[in-house]
């Protein structure tokens, strides 16, 4: 069983739909990373959780720790938002666990 | 404030040559990760550094690559006598001292004919 489990590991989807894209995960974790990947290859970090829910723009994240489990919701969803969602849970801030990312496709 | 800075954005090497890749932190940032991503694999970390020291090089192969971060100019992460395997993208990181909140360069593309 993979240590960071993503779903849905592609998702494609209307202009204006709300996404939500769920990671879980097996290992101990001090905090989790949501990360965005574009075609082009370059990463951005999205968010860094320990706990509870942030939120950026139409971006949101949650983390349940109990339950090992994060979302990522995207509202108002953008063809811009086009890209690989990665969740990355570490046991220190650059220990990171990649999971293989979620492909999502926002089609006008 | 600019972000993580790497250079060059793509390399191009022939077996058995050298090469070097170059990230600046953000400003206010000590702290600095190199990460590589293999086709159709995740990253995995490589080796974490503050300025004049390694810190976790727990990821970095044992031969032909090292890594510095000097007191000035950027880190460099060398390969030495590559081969078709080190092909990959590199990602450079950095966080400041305090938050642990790590920013990703757009990573530099090392292709080895």
């Amino acid at each position: 069983k993979n240590e960071v489990e993503q779903s849905p590991q592609n998702l494609t989807a209307q202009e204006g739909e709300f996404i939500t894209i769920n990671c879980s995960y097996s290992v101990g974790i001090s905090a989790l990373h949501w990360l965005q990947q574009h075609p082009g290859g370059g990463i951005v970090s999205l968010f860094m959780l320990s706990s509870g829910k942030k939120k950026h723009g139409r971006l949101i994240a949650t983390i349940n720790i109990q339950e090992k489990h994060s979302s990522l919701h995207i509202t108002a969803s953008h063809p811009r938002d086009s890209a690989v969602y990665i969740c990355a849970p570490g046991d220190s801030n650059y220990q990171l666990i990649w999971g293989a990312g979620t492909k999502l496709i926002i089609k006008p | 404030n600019a972000g993580v800075m790497q250079n060059p954005r793509h390399l191009v090497r022939r077996r058995g040559q050298e090469a070097r890749l170059r990230c600046s932190p953000m400003k206010g940032h000590s702290h600095v990760y190199w990460y590589r991503q293999l086709p159709e694999e995740g990253l995995k970390f490589m080796v974490y550094l503050q300025k004049e020291n390694i810190i976790d090089e727990s990821g970095m192969p044992k031969e032909r690559f090292s890594a510095e971060f000097p007191k000035e100019g950027p880190s460099i992460l060398r390969i030495q006598q590559v081969v078709r395997g080190d092909s990959a993208a590199y990602f450079c990181a950095s966080s400041p001292p305090s938050t642990g909140a790590v920013f990703f360069g757009e990573g530099s593309r090392l292709t080895v004919l």
